[in-house]
């Protein structure tokens, strides 16, 4: 049984670029969480997928969106990069878009805005 | 507005002792929190979960305490060791709650000397 995969690990890109983020979900999980972690604070919840539609979302502006795809990985993009979404991202699946009890983080995606 | 706050930041503790980690929150609506696990450079790992009906969970050497009227949380690990040495948060989330987010304290790092 695999866990969650993200790629890449680290990313540094120049404000105002766009990004793409990659999670793949654990074998058999149909739902996928995104959270953002900037330094020193908790993970902040963006939105969810549950099978290939948003399921919830966060207090983040649209320019943050996503997509979950047939094989239940997904993407999250952020356009137009200001130098506060410097943060560790972090995807999460579970099989069950109703609790998040099942919740398996992934090593999370290190971004860098310069 | 920060709902689950985790006022101290890091705390040492020696090999054998007990440790005990805080947190506080404001949203009486919150049906179950939860505490996870992070060392660096991996994603956060679930570890002990406590329903708001109940005072007290206990699974092996960390136990939960729930006090609803003070909106206060405290985990226990006893005897600690010094694999536990990581960052603790305290999360909850509310089961009405579209796409069941999860709502994390700020985190506490705990070592643990030998």
């Amino acid at each position: 049984e695999t866990g969650v995969t993200q790629s890449p690990t680290h990313l540094i890109k120049t404000r105002g670029q766009q990004v793409t983020l990659r999670c793949s979900s654990q074998s058999g999980h149909n739902t996928v969480s995104w959270y953002q972690q900037a330094l020193g604070q908790g993970p902040q919840f963006i939105f969810q997928y549950y099978r290939e539609e948003e399921n919830g979302r966060g207090n983040f502006p649209p320019r943050f969106s996503g997509l979950q795809f047939p094989n239940y990985s997904s993407e999250l993009n952020v356009n137009a990069l200001e130098l506060d979404d410097s943060a560790l991202y972090l995807c999460a699946s579970s099989a069950d878009s109703t609790t998040s009890f099942g919740y398996t983080f992934g090593s999370g995606t290190r971004l860098t805005v310069v | 507005d920060q709902q689950v706050k985790q006022n101290s930041p890091s705390l040492s503790v020696q090999e054998g002792r007990i440790s005990i980690l805080n947190c506080d929150y404001t949203n009486s609506m919150f049906d179950y929190f939860l505490w996870y696990k992070k060392y660096p450079a991996e994603g956060p790992t679930f570890l002990i979960s406590i329903s708001s009906i109940k005072d007290k969970n206990e699974d092996g050497r960390f136990t939960v305490f729930l006090n609803k009227s003070a909106k206060h949380l405290s985990l226990h690990i006893v005897p600690s060791q010094p694999g536990d040495s990581a960052v603790y948060f305290c999360a909850a989330i509310g089961l009405n709650n579209a796409g069941n987010m999860l709502t994390f304290g700020g985190g506490t790092r705990l070592m643990v000397k030998p």
